[in-house]
């Protein structure tokens, strides 16, 4: 069962900043949120992962709401290449070997 | 680092017939490896865990004895699609874990199989 709501489509301008909205109600206290995207026809690509507290990276940042009910994953400056369908995965701490379960996630277009 | 290497990208093989797909994990050792499947506008679904040395767990739904999976090294884990039909067509991907630390997991390239 889907920990996670994400919204089906979104579109965005190249270079403005893609917000990414990523509902999980149902989380728990040890348990993470991680983003990964997929291209079409390749495998997915790690994104970021955060806890509770805001994390960036050289690929996005991840903003989570203090109640970590809910989570955004920001690309700053979105480019045609950003276009993907992005996963937003609720899970264990990353040293575990739980498997990841995905969602039908977001499918972002980035429009010229 | 951490890259997964992922073979065939594409194969195409008779109705009944079976295929081999190899899973590598180039610049670490992984000793849990995941095979997902992927039909056309679908999400991936998991198929099955690999564990280095050990059985492999499926998933509830998915066929032991026709998605074969060996995990003999720390680098190597194999799927095996046997007697392959039409329905069997689909995008295959694994992937891996780096063993020990806080590591991400990696995914393969994925392999299209289409049964014809």
């Amino acid at each position: 069962d889907a920990k996670t709501t994400q919204p089906p489509s979104m579109d965005c301008a190249e270079g403005r900043a893609a917000n990414l909205p990523c509902n999980h109600s149902t989380i728990s206290g040890n348990e993470y949120v991680y983003w990964y995207r997929q291209i079409h026809s390749q495998g997915p690509q790690y994104i970021i992962h955060g806890l509770k507290n805001n994390e960036t990276n050289e690929m996005a940042s991840l903003i989570i709401t203090e109640d970590r009910k809910s989570s955004t994953l920001i690309l700053p400056h979105a480019t045609l290449r950003d276009t993907a369908v992005y996963y937003c995965i609720v899970r264990g701490p990353p040293h575990g070997n739980e498997k990841l379960t995905f969602g039908t996630g977001t499918r972002l277009t980035i429009i010229p | 680092g951490a890259v997964v290497s992922q073979h065939p990208s594409w194969v195409i093989c008779k109705s009944g017939t079976s295929v081999k797909i190899e899973c590598r994990s180039l610049d670490f050792q992984a000793t849990t490896m995941f095979w997902y499947r992927q039909f056309p506008k679908q999400s991936l679904m998991l198929m099955a865990t690999s564990n280095e040395g050990s059985k492999a767990t499926y998933e509830q739904g998915v066929e032991k004895d026709k998605f074969l999976i060996n995990h003999a090294s720390l680098t190597l884990s194999t799927l095996t699609v046997t007697s392959a039909h039409p329905e069997d067509s689909s995008f295959y991907i694994c992937s891996a874990r780096r063993a020990g630390g806080n590591y991400g997991y990696t995914f393969g390239s994925g392999t299209r199989l289409t049964v014809v």
